[in-house]
């Protein structure tokens, strides 16, 4: 199976600052990767696919890149609906896995 | 409006089953691969199960193989999840989510609400 490990587990930032959240997988899953936002008690919500694609309706202060078996998502100006968890999940190959999750928090 | 709608959850003894569905609604079903998604409470996010568009490939995550089977009816627009043999660690909200694409490969689009299974004596 492949790994894939978040850094941080947890984050503490302010309103306005810009926060980059990485992931590594234990083997090449190319463009494979994709990330989500999960708020408590409810779904996750995807924000990038293919390592950089934005989905439809996610507001441009997502971003994505990263290849192989590196890989980061970075927020460029927080905001407070983006206090939250943030798992990053390869579909490179079955069984899919995800990350631990990275828990972005108010300073 | 795009949605899944899962049901079927509840509280059940261990080596139990239970069958979970999931209703789709506002898109064409039978082009999109589906996945189950649980989470432990408390936890992160495991993958389950996904299969095909059409059906006909099936695939499992190691903790659930040979107990679990994913099963889609396309004339219904329903996915299910046939759990069998349950156990202590299947406690988890289950989750059922649409693959961009056809087969297994793509991001998860659009999840449902999730449907909370507690499997307890």
């Amino acid at each position: 199976d492949i790994q894939m490990t978040q850094s941080p587990s947890s984050l503490s930032a302010s309103l306005g600052d810009r926060v980059t959240i990485t992931c590594r997988a234990s083997q090449s899953v190319t463009n494979y990767l994709h990330w989500f936002q999960q708020k408590p008690g409810k779904a996750p919500k995807l924000l990038i696919y293919a390592a950089s694609s934005l989905q439809s309706g996610v507001p441009s202060r997502f971003s994505g890149s990263g290849s192989g078996t590196d890989f980061t998502l970075s927020i460029s100006s927080l905001q407070p609906e983006d206090f939250a968890t943030y798992y990053c999940h390869q579909s490179y190959t079955t069984p899919h896995t995800f990350g631990q999750g990275t828990k972005l928090e108010i300073k | 409006q795009v949605q899944l709608v899962e049901s079927g959850g509840g509280v059940v003894q261990p080596g139990r089953s239970l069958r979970l569905s999931c209703a789709a609604s506002g898109f064409t079903f039978s082009n999109y691969g589906m996945h189950w998604v649980r989470q432990a409470p408390g936890k992160g996010l495991e993958w389950v199960a996904a299969i095909w568009y059409d059906g006909n490939m099936e695939y499992y995550g190691d903790s659930v193989k040979g107990r679990f089977t994913i099963s889609r009816n396309n004339s219904r627009n329903t996915l299910y999840l046939q759990m069998n043999s349950l156990r202590a660690e299947d406690t988890a909200v289950y989750y059922c989510a649409k693959s961009k694409g056809k087969y297994a490969l793509d991001a998860f689009d659009i999840w449902g609400q999730g449907t909370m299974v507690t499997v307890s004596s």
